[in-house]
């Protein structure tokens, strides 16, 4: 079985644009949660979405949003980006549904670098 | 609110030693507790997980974990390091109340495994 991918891999933008980050969840998966990755902060929850909905949210202003597609892939998007926003963007997948008990399975991450 | 705390930056340990990675947390209730690996410029990888039962699990590449109810901890161990378990550590939580897979990580420990 294929992991979970993330595209791009590396990303640079500058202050003010919008960017979105795709992931592709392992066969099977309807589970997908999106982290943010930084030195300073860690690893930090985005949001979960299952079955095209989100099911959960973390603590990221609004300009951090989020959709799934009925294939379960999914997109994070970010809009009028920061220097703060500069991190790894890690997408993460689970069967879903059911129990809350299976572990994560993580995407390599898009490094997002913001000038 | 939820919490995990990794309280040492960096563990260094002789190859061939047993090496400890602390883990406490904030969570009422029965929480999921998790322990995820990440090697440089890759994702996280799942360790081990401990979800009910017997305190002591076990998991990949010869690591295991204690669950102290008591003590609100759940360290991670390992009886002889290799020097390839030089990474970075993340302890993790869960609180199955809260339904889905909303995960809430530790700042990570990095352990270094000298030959």
């Amino acid at each position: 079985k294929a992991g979970v991918t993330q595209t791009p891999r590396y990303l640079i933008k500058t202050r003010g644009q919008q960017v979105t980050l795709s992931c592709s969840p392992i066969s099977g998966h309807r589970s997908v949660s999106w982290y943010q990755q930084t030195p300073g902060q860690g690893l930090q929850f985005l949001f979960e979405y299952f079955s095209e909905t989100q099911r959960n949210k973390g603590n990221f202003p609004g300009r951090f949003s989020g959709r799934q597609f009925s294939n379960s892939r999914s997109e994070m998007n970010v809009s009028t980006l920061e220097l703060g926003d500069s991190a790894l963007y890690l997408c993460a997948s689970t069967p879903g549904g059911g129990s809350a008990n299976y572990e994560q399975y993580f995407g390599p991450g898009t490094r997002l670098t913001v000038t | 609110a939820q919490s995990v705390a990794q309280p040492e930056d960096q563990v260094n340990v002789a190859e061939g030693n047993p090496l400890t990675v602390k883990c406490t947390y904030s969570v009422s209730g029965n929480p999921y507790l998790f322990w995820y690996v990440q090697y440089p410029n890759r994702g996280l990888q799942f360790l081990l997980k401990y979800i009910t039962g017997d305190n002591l699990v076990k998991g990949s590449y010869g690591f295991e974990a204690e669950f102290n109810k008591s003590q609100t901890s759940f360290h991670l161990k390992k009886p002889s390091a290799l020097v390839s378990d030089s990474a970075l550590y993340f302890c993790a939580v869960r609180d199955p109340r809260t339904g889905g897979f909303k995960t809430i990580f530790g700042a990570g420990t990095r352990l270094f495994v000298k030959a």
